[in-house]
């Protein structure tokens, strides 16, 4: 199974944006896949917030405010979840996904702390 | 409302079974892939399992062999049978809707110790 690697935490202040990373593999291109991206805060259960394939093919959860974005870095095959304007109720774990074939892989999770 | 409930997790000794249950409402489960992903303690997550809207059924290879997902449509209900629990199949289980798993229950927690 291949490994999606975020780094295990950030901060920002609030008002600020936060740019969370989610690389791939080599052997995987960042430019074949959707990535979805999940808010996990402590004690419940994981929030779809969006996915991200190309500016014109993305989706937003449901009730998710368009300040959470998706896009890509090709060149570093990475991910990226863009969050503005943060607010205290941002502070969570975030987690990146693909579906590289008939399995699920999940990054290890960003903590995201809100200074 | 569309809502999932988890429900069967519990404390089980090493080598026991038990069957996890994923009732659904305000969709139908049989038209939707299913997933089962799971949460150790203080760790991320792990996806577990999926059944697709035809039947076709995948697991991660941590669980191959041990665990079975499928569905009982009259119920729309999902479900996981987890056979020969090991220490380190502790953890929360969720159920998921969809590619996108965009709707998730609350989770059902299993904890494996003697």
């Amino acid at each position: 199974q291949p490994v999606l690697t975020q780094p295990p935490s950030s901060s920002a202040s609030p008002g600020e944006s936060a740019r969370l990373t989610c690389t791939l593999p080599s052997d995987i291109n960042v430019g074949s896949y959707n990535i979805y991206w999940y808010q996990q805060k402590s004690g419940s259960p994981p929030r779809y917030l969006l996915y991200y394939y190309s500016d014109s093919d993305k989706g937003q959860g449901s009730g998710v405010p368009s300040r959470f974005s998706g896009s890509k870095d090709a060149s570093a095959n990475t991910g990226i979840l863009l969050i503005s304007g943060l607010q205290s109720e941002d502070e969570a774990d975030y987690y990146c996904m693909i579906w590289p074939s008939n399995a699920v892989v999940f990054g290890g999770g960003t903590r995201l702390t809100v200074l | 409302e569309v809502q999932l409930v988890e429900s069967g997790g519990g404390l089980i000794q090493p080598g026991g079974s038990l069957r996890l249950s994923c009732a659904a409402s305000g969709f139908t489960v049989s038209s939707n892939y299913m997933n089962w992903v799971r949460q150790a303690p203080g760790k991320g997550l792990e996806w577990v399992s999926v059944i697709y809207s035809g039947g076709n059924t995948y697991y991660a290879d941590s669980v191959k062999g041990r665990f079975t997902i499928s569905r009982d449509s009259s119920r729309n209900t999902l479900y996981l049978q987890i056979n020969s629990l090991r220490a380190e199949d502790t953890a929360v289980y969720y159920c998921a809707r969809s590619d996108a798993f965009d709707i998730w229950g609350q989770g059902t927690t299993v904890t494996v110790s003697s």
